[in-house]
């Protein structure tokens, strides 16, 4: 089975700051990766899928990297209504990574 | 509009039966996957399973294989997710999601969730 795990657990940033998580596979996936983010009490909502691909009415200051066993996803200009907690997910077998909150100071 | 509308909030109790739906609208139904995913009270996303709605295709999770059944009646455009006998380690969150065509297997659209609250 697949793996996924990510860093940091926790994120606390100031608005227009540049922020980046890490998710890690625990074998090779190729570009199969996607992000999510989850607001408290919402359901999550697409945000990159094959790893570098903004979906539809994503803002622009979000973007994502990677491939094989390492990804990274940025936020370049970290604004208020960002703060939500970010999942990974391998999207051929679809485990989840633990998420990473994002705070803001 | 593509929407996926879940079956409201269920209050249970251990070793009774639930089925909760998801009712998709505003595309093609059949022409995607959906899937479900499992959020305990305050932890993270866990997958678990998906079902063709055109020909009831069904993976399961291996961790919740034999723990609960997927389903779908597409003459209604709605699928399931069901258990025979709840535990309480069953109260969760409950999401449907459809995977996308262009989204490279990402999920695209998501129900509003259906708290399962299973307690004695």
């Amino acid at each position: 089975d697949i793996q996924m795990t990510q860093s940091p657990s926790s994120v606390s940033a100031s608005v227009g700051d540049r922020v980046t998580i890490t998710c890690r596979a625990s074998q090779g996936v190729g570009s199969w990766l996607v992000w999510y983010q989850q607001k408290p009490g919402k359901a999550p909502n697409l945000l990159i899928y094959a790893a570098s691909n903004l979906q539809r009415g994503v803002p622009s200051r979000f973007s994502g990297s990677g491939s094989g066993t390492d990804f990274t996803l940025t936020i370049s200009s970290l604004q208020p209504e960002d703060s939500a907690t970010y999942y990974c997910q391998q999207a051929n077998s679809f485990t989840f990574g633990p998420g990473t909150k994002v705070d803001i100071k | 509009e593509v929407q996926l509308v879940q079956s409201g909030a269920e209050v249970k109790k251990p070793g009774e039966s639930l089925k909760i739906s998801c009712k998709g609208s505003g595309y093609s139904f059949t022409s995607y996957w959906i899937g479900w995913v499992r959020q305990m009270p305050g932890k993270g996303l866990e997958w678990m399973g998906i079902i063709y709605t055109d020909d009831s295709d069904a993976r399961l999770s291996p961790f919740f294989q034999g723990q609960v059944t997927i389903s779908v009646d597409k003459s209604i455009n709605t699928a399931y997710l069901q258990w025979s006998s709840l535990k309480t380690s069953d109260t969760a969150m409950y999401y449907c999601a459809r995977q996308g065509i262009t989204t490279a297997g990402g999920l695209d659209y998501w129900g509003q969730g259906t708290l399962v609250t299973v307690s004695s």
